[in-house]
């Protein structure tokens, strides 16, 4: 068990521009989380796969972010035409599902949009 | 709408000595988990300790313990003999038992050990 990773870990942008996130869970997790943490908050969910499937999406998402996980294995994170607002450090997290469902947190990725 | 809610942004505590930390939340759920994160700094948030709604007894993970009051939606972290290695971010989270069990997080509290 290596854990869920992240890449990259850090990312400085310029506005407008678009980036990429990956996520590796766990290999036998089914369930994936991505949550975004501003600085001096808490996390907030973003969205969740089951497998392949996107079941959720929060409204925090908005038409410029997209995510994926096609193989039901890793998942990516895009954000187009990024804005400062988008600064923040995104999340993270894999679960086997089922009624303890613990969710365990990759390192994040920490992204500054200039 | 689920919120959940930590009225203490900082703490702090001796080392060796015990500190409680403040978590209410509402919700209109009758079964539900609740949990307590650590983040320390620049390093991955793990789980501290979780809450079974439909279990009176609170739950206890070593030096860790919850005050869980269902009735008043109360639930407090108890840091047992404080460590430095314990100095970090807390946060408490809810979630239903049902759908994405997305978690849901208060805005944290800041944990410092003194030595």
């Amino acid at each position: 068990d290596t854990g869920v990773s992240q890449d990259p870990r850090h990312k400085i942008t310029k506005r407008g521009q678009n980036v990429t996130f990956r996520c590796d869970p766990i290999s036998e997790h089914n369930r994936l989380y991505w949550y975004r943490q501003t600085l001096g908050q808490g996390p907030e969910f973003l969205t969740y796969f089951q497998n392949e499937a996107q079941l959720e999406k929060s409204r925090l998402l908005s038409d410029r972010f997209s995510a994926e996980r096609p193989k039901g294995s890793f998942s990516t994170l895009e954000i187009q035409r990024t804005e400062q607002g988008d600064s923040a450090m995104y999340l993270c997290a894999s679960s086997l599902g089922g009624h303890r469902n613990e969710q365990f947190f990759g390192p994040g990725t920490r992204l500054t949009v200039l | 709408a689920q919120t959940v809610t930590q009225s203490q942004p900082e703490m702090s505590v001796q080392e060796a000595e015990t500190v409680t930390l403040s978590c209410t939340y509402d919700t209109s759920e009758s079964d539900y988990y609740l949990f307590w994160y650590k983040q320390p700094p620049s390093r991955q948030m793990i789980l501290v300790i979780r809450q079974e709604a439909y279990k009176q007894q609170n739950a206890t993970e070593n030096r860790f313990s919850v005050n869980f009051q269902k009735a008043a939606k109360s639930f407090s972290l108890k840091i047992s003999d404080s460590q430095l290695g314990d100095a970090a971010m807390y946060f408490c989270a809810y979630r239903i038992i049902q759908g994405a069990q997305k978690l849901v997080f208060g805005q944290g509290t800041r944990l410092t050990i003194n030595p």
